[in-house]
């Protein structure tokens, strides 16, 4: 099991620049999610694939992200324009379909921003 | 999906049992309650949920009150390194999110 993989660890950006950050799942996983922690926060639901479709947007994802999941494997998240508040942490998270869909989420180590 | 309660921080004497609560008052039937912990600049680490029923696993005690109203996370025997942040999240089963509150800051103490 080689759990949630993402990349990079850590990122230094300027304001404006773009940055895509990968996520690839537990195999087999078909639900994959996108989270997004402030210092002292809890992580916070950005969006989420089952396999190839994205089914969920939160209200935090705003029309400068967008994510992608284009053969319901690996995912990129991209930010086009950095703001300095986009600094944070992103969470990739996935999880297989069960029957009784209770399964809980597996979490990476996430990717950490920062737009100076 | 339910919202928790939980406190902001503890303390626990190394070798102890921390006893970690949480709230969710407002559970509905379908919802189960799990618990995660993050130690810092590690992602998020699942440790065990439930339904009704109390449940173990090697890292865990989860005990749910009758009335599903609470739950208490039990480390049997905290080391050092179960110093981290522990949230305790209610989620319906077949939902999509799992929402994180600011969970509870245990430190382990020496």
């Amino acid at each position: 099991d080689t759990g949630v993989s993402q990349d990079p660890r850590h990122k230094i950006t300027k304001r404006g620049q773009n940055v895509t950050f990968r996520c690839d799942p537990i195999s087999e996983h078909n639900r994959l999610y996108w989270y997004r922690q402030t210092l002292g926060q809890g992580p916070e639901f950005l969006t989420y694939f089952q396999n190839e479709a994205q089914l969920e947007k939160s209200r935090l994802l705003s029309d400068r992200f967008s994510a992608e999941r284009p053969k319901g494997s690996f995912s990129t998240l991209e930010i086009q324009r950095t703001e300095q508040g986009d600094s944070a942490m992103y969470l990739c998270a996935s999880s297989p379909v069960s029957g009784l869909n209770n399964s809980p989420l597996h979490f990476g180590n996430g990717t950490r921003l920062t737009v100076t | 999906d339910a919202k928790t309660t939980q406190p902001p921080s503890m303390d626990c004497a190394e070798g102890r049992a921390a006893n970690l609560p949480c709230n969710h008052s407002t559970i509905s039937g379908n919802e189960y309650v799990y618990w995660y912990r993050q130690i810092h600049s590690q992602g998020p680490q699942y440790i065990i949920h439930g339904l009704k029923n109390n449940e173990t696993n090697e890292m865990a005690s989860l005990i749910i009150t009758e009335d599903r109203k609470s739950s208490t996370l039990i480390l049997p025997h905290a080391t050092l390194r179960d110093t981290a942040v522990y949230y305790c999240i209610v989620r319906v089963a077949g939902g999509n999110q799992f929402y994180f509150g600011t969970g509870t800051s245990l430190t382990v103490i020496p």
